[in-house]
């Protein structure tokens, strides 16, 4: 089974910042994908950034960019001049084969992060 | 426009009642899921559909049921049974199979069980 860690359950950084937020998972799964989703106060989940496990390049969208450590199996995600409509909580994804020919997201807990003016 | 439409936003019900939440998705994607999130604990996989009129269970799937009749609808109702149904709910949708498929949520339907 796969599992995915966040273990900062909040943190803050001020405007025009940067702050990193991390996430940890264990598989042994060689080709899967991972997310880093966003969860602002409407409560809509909004896909911020993927990663293909497949590809050493780090993606990044925007001020958004992740830091992956496939040995390390370590997903952080790096956010460059922080903004106010940053403030949410953000959920580390991992997608993997998971039997019965299905493959489903496994969250992590979530990071609540907020920015303050 | 394309999207995932959950409704209601919010639902109240007594202890006892089974109730049913709607999601509907015009994206024509073959797969949907229903998830539940509490404060702290991410969120956790009720059910899910690869393909009409079929379905599997998820981690927490006790208590819940589901049905896939048509393509674009996947109706999660919450039983009696459900000890402590009180939650919030997430319907998403993807294209298929396959580690790449990005998920697409609905806005959530907020429900309380007094």
């Amino acid at each position: 089974a796969q599992t995915v860690t966040q273990s900062q359950p909040e943190m803050s950084v001020q405007e025009a910042e940067t702050v990193t937020l991390s996430c940890t998972y264990d598989t042994s799964e060689s080709n899967y994908y991972l997310f880093w989703y966003k969860q602002p106060p409407s409560r809509q989940m909004i896909l911020v950034i993927r990663q293909e496990a497949y590809k050493q390049q780090n993606a990044t969208e925007n001020r958004f960019s992740v830091n992956f450590q496939k040995a390390a199996k370590s997903f952080s995600l790096k956010i460059s001049d922080s903004q106010l409509g940053d403030t949410a909580m953000y959920f580390c994804a991992f997608s993997a084969y998971s039997g019965a020919g299905s493959y489903q997201l496994t969250f992590g807990k979530g990071t609540k992060l907020s920015v303050i003016p | 426009d394309g999207g995932i439409t959950q409704s209601p936003k919010y639902l109240f019900r007594k202890e006892g009642q089974n109730v049913t939440l709607s999601c509907e998705q015009n994206l024509n994607h073959d797969a949907m899921y229903w998830y539940r999130q509490d404060p702290g604990q991410g969120l956790r996989l009720i059910y899910y559909s690869q393909i009409v009129n079929d379905f599997q269970k998820g981690d927490i799937a006790e208590g819940y049921s589901v049905s896939r009749e048509k393509k674009e609808s996947f109706p999660l109702t919450v039983t009696s049974a459900q000890k402590n149904p009180t939650a919030f709910y997430l319907c998403a949708s993807s294209m298929g199979q396959g580690p790449q498929g990005e998920q697409y949520f609905g806005p959530g339907t907020r429900l309380t069980v007094t």
